[in-house]
């Protein structure tokens, strides 16, 4: 079992529609980051939190550490945001990030 | 302002050559280092890390290794490439906080490396 589980593993939508993301982990962390990764190749961090909740824009991503457990959410969705969600853990040590497998979203206008 | 640099962008290199891939960040002093490796319908995972100059920790046995010759380059390299080697390549910096670093990441634009 990996130490970090991401659902769905891909997700197609239509503009316009909410979406979530999921991801589980299993072992102790310092923070969760949500990255996105452009069909180019380049990552763009997101968000990294630790507890609660954080937005910005159309982008809200939340955390529950007793549950092990992080949501991304995207509100009306656009074909722009279509890529790959990547969700990481860090641990305690020196920042390393654990990434889970990563969410293909495609959004059809 | 930061900006970390990678080069090449892509690379087609023949099994058994050498590999030579270059990282530099600009604009901090003292970052936490990171090589991380994306496979062909993989994960990211991390290769190494290093936390000072000279100082490489590596995450996975490979056919790779790393140097940190100055404070902001990270050099990953190989003497003999295999097929397995081929992947996206990400170079990644972060602040320091002691050894608990609780601190974002900043990903370069990556190497999109081909091993024929």
């Amino acid at each position: 079992k990996n130490e970090v589980e991401q659902s769905p593993q891909n997700l197609t939508a239509q503009e316009g529609e909410f979406i979530t993301i999921n991801c589980s982990y299993s072992v102790g962390i310092s923070a969760l980051h949500w990255l996105q990764q452009h069909p180019g190749g380049g990552i763009v961090s997101l968000f990294m939190l630790s507890s609660g909740k954080k937005k910005h824009g159309r982008l809200i991503a939340t955390i529950n550490i007793q549950e092990k457990h992080s949501s991304l959410h995207i509100t009306a969705s656009h074909p722009r945001d279509s890529a790959v969600y990547i969700c990481a853990v860090q641990g305690t040590s020196y920042g390393k990030l654990t990434f889970g497998q990563g969410t293909i979203l495609t959004v059809h206008p | 302002s930061q900006t970390i640099h990678q080069w090449p962008a892509t690379l087609v290199q023949p099994v058994g050559s050498p590999l030579s891939l270059e990282c530099t960040v600009e604009g901090t002093s003292n970052p936490n280092l990171y090589w991380y490796r994306q496979a062909a319908g993989r994960g990211l995972q991390l290769l190494f890390y290093s936390v000072g100059i000279g100082q490489i920790s590596s995450e996975v046995p490979q056919n790779l290794s790393a140097s940190r010759p100055q404070d902001r380059q990270f050099i990953l390299s190989s003497k003999k490439l295999l097929l397995s080697d081929s992947g996206f390549y990400l170079c990644a910096w972060s602040t320091t906080s002691g050894g608990a670093s609780y601190n974002e990441q900043f990903f370069g634009p990556g190497t999109r490396l081909t091993v024929l």
